[in-house]
Parts: structure tokens; C-alpha cells; sequence
């Protein structure tokens, strides 16, 4: 039962346009959102979250949009950067997953220089 | 600080046998959260464990269990493995395993098991 999906497996950009990256979740509990960047041979390094109570959250080049009614968050890369070329994984947990996190599928973006 | 380590780095394993992997938390973290990653699968939960208990339980096969010892450490075990097993294993570990303060969720940088 997946409850975070990323409906989107790869995505590619050109240098210095904006990437936007997907995710749907069916827990109308989650309450807590993580993006995560994973690039070969290395472990998943923590990007930006954001919590139920705010509808957006902002990081440099990084922003995160949520939207509880439609249960879908977003993440924005302005501008993209040949670098940012990784695996982004979203997390969501919530008052009832106790003290699990769960992930989506992940969506590797490639920023064409 | 030191990061979250994990040990080995990659494994060969024959079909059959049996695997322990292993994790150190960051210093002070007392939740450690196992997830194995393979293509296609995102990551999947196996189970968490604070001040050596196991909290929480993902959807895997009992031939998958771990421990926590009393300095936070965890291991991994996997018995009887199969082809399907291969995957990478990614250990996470936080204060208190609800990824608060932001940003406090740290992986490893894992163990690719091969079964073979």
C-alpha cells in the first residue's frame, strides 16, 4: 500500500529553468513533509520540509508547496543547477504512523547543462 | 559531529545465508530506522527501534529482524537470503525517531547487499 507516491520516475531540465517535482499521499493524517536528495553510492541527505500548518516553505533555490485538499505537495528548483541532478525522494509521517516515515518512489532529475 | 555510519559498505552474499548489518547513530540520537531501497520500490520501512526496542514494524518477512544495543547502535539481520534481497539497506537515525527538530532525520550512506 503505497501512501506516498511520485507518479513521475525521471524528469529532465534545462540549466537554469525551473524543476518541479511531484507527490501525492492518501493519509489525510500525515502532517509532516520531508524532500530528500540522494545522489549514487550515497545515503539520502535532507532538503527542505514542511509541516500541515503552513501552505509553503522556502530554502534559496528551494521551494516546497502543500496542498491538503488535494493531499499533493511540490517541489520547485529555481534555478536548476546542473548539481541539483539527483534522486528526490518525498517523506510524510503523521500522528498516526507513529514514528514511521513514509517514502515515495523517488523522481531522478536531470539538469541538462 | 560524526554522521551515521554503516557497515560494510557492500556485501556478497550466496543465496541461503545469512547477513548482519550494522549502524552507528549520530552521538545523542536514540532512534535508529532501517529502510531498504531497490529500483522501482522507493524506500521501504522495516522498522525502527528506541532505547533498544523496536517501536515500529514495516510489511517484511519475519526473516528480517534487528536489535538496538544500550549505545544506541543497531544491527540488521537477514536469514536465509534470497535473490530479492539484494538491495541497498539505508539506516536513519534522529533523537527521537519523529524527524524533529526539522532536518533532524539523517541517513547513512548504506550497505549494498548482492545476493547471489
Amino acid at each position: 500500500d503505497q501512501q506516498v507516491k511520485q507518479n513521475s520516475p525521471s524528469l529532465s531540465v534545462q540549466e537554469g529553468r525551473i524543476s518541479i517535482l511531484n507527490c501525492d499521499y492518501t493519509n489525510s493524517m500525515f502532517d509532516y513533509f520531508l524532500w530528500y536528495k540522494k545522489y549514487p553510492a550515497e545515503g539520502p541527505t535532507f532538503l527542505i520540509s514542511i509541516s500541515s500548518i503552513k501552505d509553503k516553505n522556502e530554502d534559496g533555490r528551494f521551494t516546497v508547496f502543500l496542498n491538503k485538499s488535494a493531499k499533493h505537495l511540490s517541489l520547485h528548483i529555481v534555478p536548476s543547477q546542473p548539481g541539483d541532478s539527483a534522486v528526490y525522494f518525498c517523506a510524510a509521517s503523521g500522528l498516526n504512523t507513529g514514528n514511521q516515515f513514509y517514502f515515495g518512489t523517488g523522481t531522478s532529475l536531470t539538469v541538462i547543462p | 559531529k560524526a554522521g551515521v555510519t554503516q557497515t560494510p559498505r557492500y556485501l556478497i552474499k550466496t543465496r541461503g545465508q545469512q547477513v548482519t548489518l550494522s549502524c552507528s547513530p549520530i552521538s545523542g540520537h536514540r532512534s535508529v530506522s532501517w529502510y531498504q531501497q531497490t529500483p522501482g520500490q522507493g524506500l521501504q520501512f522495516l522498522f525502527e527501534y528506541f532505547s533498544e526496542t523496536q517501536r515500529n514494524k514495516g510489511n517484511f518477512p519475519g526473516r528480517f529482524s534487528g536489535r538496538q544495543f544500550s549505545n544506541s547502535r543497531s544491527e540488521m539481520n537477514v536469514s536465509t537470503l534470497e535473490l530479492g534481497d539484494s538491495a541497498l539497506y539505508l539506516c536513519a537515525s534522529s533523537l527521537d525517531g519523529t524527524g524533529y527538530p526539522i532536518g533532524g532525520y539523517t541517513f547513512g550512506s548504506g550497505t549494498r547487499l548482492t545476493v547471489v
